[in-house]
């Protein structure tokens, strides 16, 4: 089973539309949660932090639940900007005390006019 | 404040050939990450800094990629010699340490390697 898992997807929805994305870890241990968002041909940027109460920005929000070990994003209201690859990152401390972090192979969100 | 700075931003080369790659971290940031991103799937860490140790290189492939970080700020990532699986975009990050559960990084705009 791969560390990090999420759909590919693409996931193509029309304008205004609410989307859904999974990604699921597999060490129970792993520690801080996060979801990238990555242009084509640009470099991945943050797009949120996960915590465990569960976050919104704006149109986003972002949850996590432990006991399935997954993480998700809902993006409310698509807008045709919001068209890029969503990548899923989970940090879990190593044996000297850094944080490694595994990304997702991303999962790719077009929406459609 | 600049951003991470990472040259060439594209290199065509031949299989065979060596190539290197640099990056300057944003001032301050103490972690510095070099990922290899293939088309289509997410960026694979490839080796990880504190300042000038390394403490993660569990998937560089050490018996034709090296990396350093001499003096705790800039990097140099060598491929020596370049496979035609090589091909990839290879992205530079920082954050300001990775011994925090927060750490977000800040990638560089990547160099782009064609091998032939």
């Amino acid at each position: 089973r791969k560390e990090v898992e999420q759909d590919p997807g693409p996931f193509n929805v029309p304008e205004g539309a609410t989307v859904a994305f999974n990604c699921t870890y597999s060490n129970s241990a792993s520690q801080s949660f996060f979801w990238y968002r990555q242009d084509c041909r640009k470099e991945p940027k943050l797009l949120m932090s996960v915590y465990s109460s569960g976050n919104e920005d704006g149109r986003f929000t972002a949850q996590l639940n432990r006991a399935s070990q997954y993480i998700s994003l809902l993006i409310r209201d698509s807008k045709l900007s919001d068209s890029a690859t969503y990548l899923c990152v989970v940090n879990e401390m190593n044996s000297g005390g850094y944080q490694k972090v595994t990304f997702g192979t991303g999962t790719k969100l077009q929406v459609i006019p | 404040e600049a951003g991470v700075a990472q040259s060439p931003r594209y290199k065509i080369i031949e299989k065979r050939q060596s190539v290197a790659f640099w990056c300057n971290p944003i001032s301050g940031h103490a972690t510095l990450y070099w990922y290899q991103q293939i088309l289509g799937q997410g960026p694979k860490l490839l080796i990880q800094f504190q300042n000038n140790g390394v403490v993660d290189d569990s998937q560089l492939p050490k018996d034709r990629f090296s990396a350093e970080r001499l003096k705790g700020v800039d990097s140099t990532l060598k491929i020596q010699p370049a496979k035609l699986e090589d091909s990839a975009v290879y992205l530079c990050a920082s954050s300001f340490s990775s011994q925090s559960s927060y750490n977000e990084q800040f990638f560089g705009p990547g160099t782009r390697l064609t091998v032939l």
